[in-house]
C-alpha cells in the first residue's frame, strides 16, 4: 500500500458528461500529480500541485482542470469527456518538489467513456 | 511526449534467467528513476540512480547510469515468475515534472 487513495477505482459514464477524481496524498506529502495512462499514449503527465499552488503543467487538455485543497487532497475535473479520454488516471504524490524525489502511486481510477 | 523510450518494448524469459531493459532520454537530467507497475495497477518505485552516479545496486537490481550516451539500463538477476510486469524509466529534465517512459513489458515464464 502506497498510502496515496484514490477515487472512485471505476468510473463508466457517457460521451459530454463531467467527472471528478479524487486524490489524498500520503501523510505529509505536500506534491501531487497527476497522470494519463492510455494504451497508445503512455503515461502522460498531466499536472502538478505543490502545496496548493499548481507547480508544472504537461499534456492537460482544455478540458481538464486540477486544484490542490488545503488539506493537500486534490481533485481533477474532465470535462466534455470523449470517448478517447477513456483511460488510467492515476495520482501520486511525494514529499517535496524539485526533481529527485521518489513519486508513491496510487491504484488509479479507470475512467471509460461510453 | 515522452522523455524516454525504453528497449525492448515486450521481453519473455525464463525463471533463473537475467532481464536487461535500456532506456534513453533526451534531454538532461538530474535523476532517473525506475519504476514496476503490475498490470493495471499504481507504478512503485524501484531505484533512484543521480545523474553524477554511473551504476547502483538494489536487492537483485542494477541500474546503470551514461549520462554522455543519455541512456540507463535494469538489470533483473535472477528473475522469478513474480517480476512479471512493465518496468518504466522516469527522468526530471531538471524540472519538477516526471517523465515516465513508454516501458517495456516483462514476462517471466516459471
Amino acid at each position: 500500500d502506497s498510502g496515496v487513495t484514490q477515487t472512485p477505482k471505476h468510473l463508466i459514464t457517457a460521451t459530454g458528461q463531467r467527472v471528478t477524481l479524487r486524490c489524498s496524498p500520503r501523510s505529509g506529502d505536500l506534491s501531487v500529480y497527476w497522470y494519463q495512462q492510455s494504451l497508445d499514449q503512455g503515461l502522460q503527465f498531466l499536472i502538478q500541485y505543490y502545496n496548493g499552488e499548481e507547480r508544472a503543467k504537461g499534456n492537460i487538455l482544455e478540458r481538464f482542470s486540477a486544484q490542490q485543497f488545503p488539506d493537500l487532497h486534490s481533485e481533477l475535473n474532465l470535462s466534455s469527456l470523449e470517448l478517447g479520454d477513456s483511460a488510467l488516471y492515476f495520482c501520486a504524490s511525494s514529499a517535496g518538489s524539485g526533481p529527485g524525489k521518489e513519486a508513491f502511486f496510487g491504484q488509479g481510477t479507470r475512467l471509460t467513456v461510453v | 511526449s515522452q522523455q524516454g523510450e525504453e528497449d525492448p518494448q515486450a521481453l519473455s524469459i525464463q525463471e533463473g534467467e537475467n532481464a536487461t531493459m535500456n532506456c534513453s532520454y533526451k534531454t538532461s537530467i538530474n535523476n532517473l528513476q525506475w519504476y514496476r507497475q503490475n498490470s493495471g495497477r499504481g507504478l512503485v518505485h524501484l531505484i533512484l540512480i543521480r545523474s553524477n552516479e554511473r551504476e547502483k545496486h538494489s536487492g537483485r537490481l542494477r541500474v546503470t547510469l551514461d549520462t554522455s550516451k543519455k541512456s540507463s539500463s535494469l538489470l533483473i538477476t535472477a528473475s522469478r515468475a513474480a517480476d512479471t510486469a512493465s518496468y518504466f524509466c522516469a527522468t526530471d529534465a531538471n524540472t519538477d515534472k516526471l517523465i515516465f517512459g513508454t516501458g517495456t513489458r516483462l514476462q517471466v515464464f516459471p
